[in-house]
């Protein structure tokens, strides 16, 4: 089973660059949801879509767009990138609601901004 | 307002002997508390989770968590250590007056030595 599946897994951008994470899940997981990891931070959520055509702010959204293409798929742009967007980040998704804490998770798309 | 607090960022154990990461949570109401480990280099991966049922909950990997309410803490242990157990470790809160978003703890280094 491919379970959650992210790309790229590395990238490296210059500041003032676009890029879009994608992100795709194969089981059929109503919610999906986007994470940054930063050392010593924990995770701290971008965005994230409770059902297919529905996206909701988290945390941190600031310098970030997504869209839900549909159900399986969850992108993450950054539009002008920064180097303080140096992250790994981490899509995940879930079968049942949040509150159960049962998220899936990718293995991660390491971002570094020159 | 949710929060976990992870008392030690690193900590080092002998093979076979036991584990204990320890996790302090604040929240305003009756929370869920979740573990999750991440192996080097791999995404998060739902170790345990307590919802409100049996206070002594048992996860994966023969790991264990107890919620304790009148110390508000939800420690990690397992009996004997073994190098596969080396990761890191999240400590995660949820709560609805934050509409259910999972809140990571900064995480605790797991290293095992021979």
């Amino acid at each position: 089973n491919a379970g959650v599946t992210q790309t790229p897994k590395f990238q490296v951008l210059k500041t003032g660059q676009s890029m879009t994470l994608q992100c795709a899940q194969d089981m059929n997981h109503n919610s999906m949801y986007w994470y940054r990891q930063d050392p010593g931070m924990g995770l701290r959520l971008i965005y994230y879509s409770a059902s297919e055509g529905t996206t909701d702010k988290g945390e941190v959204p600031n310098g970030y767009n997504v869209s839900r293409l549909n159900k399986r798929e969850f992108s993450l742009r950054l539009e002008s990138a920064a180097p303080s967007q140096t992250s790994v980040y981490f899509c995940a998704s879930s079968r049942l609601a949040v509150s159960t804490g049962e998220l899936f998770f990718g293995e991660g798309s390491r971002l570094t901004v020159l | 307002a949710q929060s976990v607090t992870q008392l030690d960022s690193h900590v080092s154990v002998s093979e076979g002997t036991p584990v204990l990461l320890r996790c302090n949570y604040s929240s305003s109401y009756s929370p869920s508390l979740f573990w999750y480990v991440q192996h080097p280099n791999k995404g998060l991966q739902l170790l345990l989770k307590y919802t409100s049922a049996a206070t002594l909950v048992k996860g994966i990997n023969g790991f264990e968590a107890e919620f304790k309410k009148s110390e508000t803490s939800f420690h990690l242990t397992k009996p004997s250590a073994h190098m596969s157990d080396a990761a890191e470790y999240f400590c995660v809160v949820s709560e609805p007056t934050s509409g259910y978003a999972l809140n990571f703890g900064k995480g605790t280094s797991l290293l095992v030595t021979p």
